[in-house]
């Protein structure tokens, strides 16, 4: 089993529809959470952490489930400019710095 | 403010080729990522760095892949006989590790599209 899993897609979806995506991991160890979002050819940026309450940033809204193992990320009135791979990424413990990252969900928007 | 800079860009070159890629963190960051990206595995670790001292190499694929990181300012990744199926896109990313803060972002460089032929 891999230790991040997501849905590869594609999702293609109408501008202004509200989509989400799911991530589990397997480490019950894990501490910190975060998606990052890589568009073609580029590298991968941060989007946004993950915090345990749950966070909110302008139309992104993630969310942690630690008793399921579950992260999602909900974009709300989708825009073209979505379009991309949204990657979940895992942190095991504070000590270890190392990262593991989601094979990625891929987004296409639809005008 | 300048970002994580890697270079080549691109490297096309013959298997059995030494190939060495190169990145310079952002200035004040004291960890340094090397990663590979491939279709078929995704976004991988191979070795990261903490204060130019390697923490964790357990992503090295085998012995022909070697890092360095002489000072703060620069790494390299080297790949000595190349074969075909490094061919992948090798990214390097840089973070500033805090104690206090396990939350602390990695900034990636643009990549090095690698092709071994």
């Amino acid at each position: 089993r891999k230790e991040v899993e997501q849905d590869p897609g594609p999702f293609n979806v109408p501008e202004g529809a509200t989509v989400a995506f799911n991530c589990t991991y397997s480490n019950s160890a894990s501490q910190s959470f975060f998606w990052y979002r890589q568009d073609c050819r580029k590298e991968p940026k941060l989007l946004m952490s993950v915090y345990s309450s749950g966070n909110e940033d302008g139309r992104f809204t993630a969310q942690l489930n630690r008793a399921s193992q579950y992260i999602s990320l909900l974009i709300r009135d989708s825009k073209l400019s979505d379009s991309a791979t949204y990657l979940c990424v895992v942190r095991a413990w504070g000590g270890n710095e190392k990262l593991t990252f989601g094979t990625g969900t891929r987004l296409t928007i639809i005008p | 403010d300048a970002g994580v800079i890697q270079s080549p860009r691109h490297e096309v070159t013959e298997m059995g080729q030494e190939v060495t890629l190169r990145c310079k963190p952002i200035s004040g960051h004291n960890s340094l990522f090397w990663y590979r990206q491939t279709m078929m595995r995704g976004l991988e670790l191979l070795i990261y760095f903490n204060n130019n001292v390697p923490i964790d190499d357990s992503g090295m694929p085998e012995d022909r892949f070697s890092a360095k990181m002489p000072n703060a300012s620069f790494s390299t990744l080297k790949i000595q006989p190349s074969e075909p199926r490094d061919s992948a896109v090798y990214f390097c990313a840089s973070s500033q590790n805090r104690i206090t803060d396990s939350n602390q972002p990695q900034h990636f460089g643009d990549g090095t599209r690698l092709s071994i032929l």
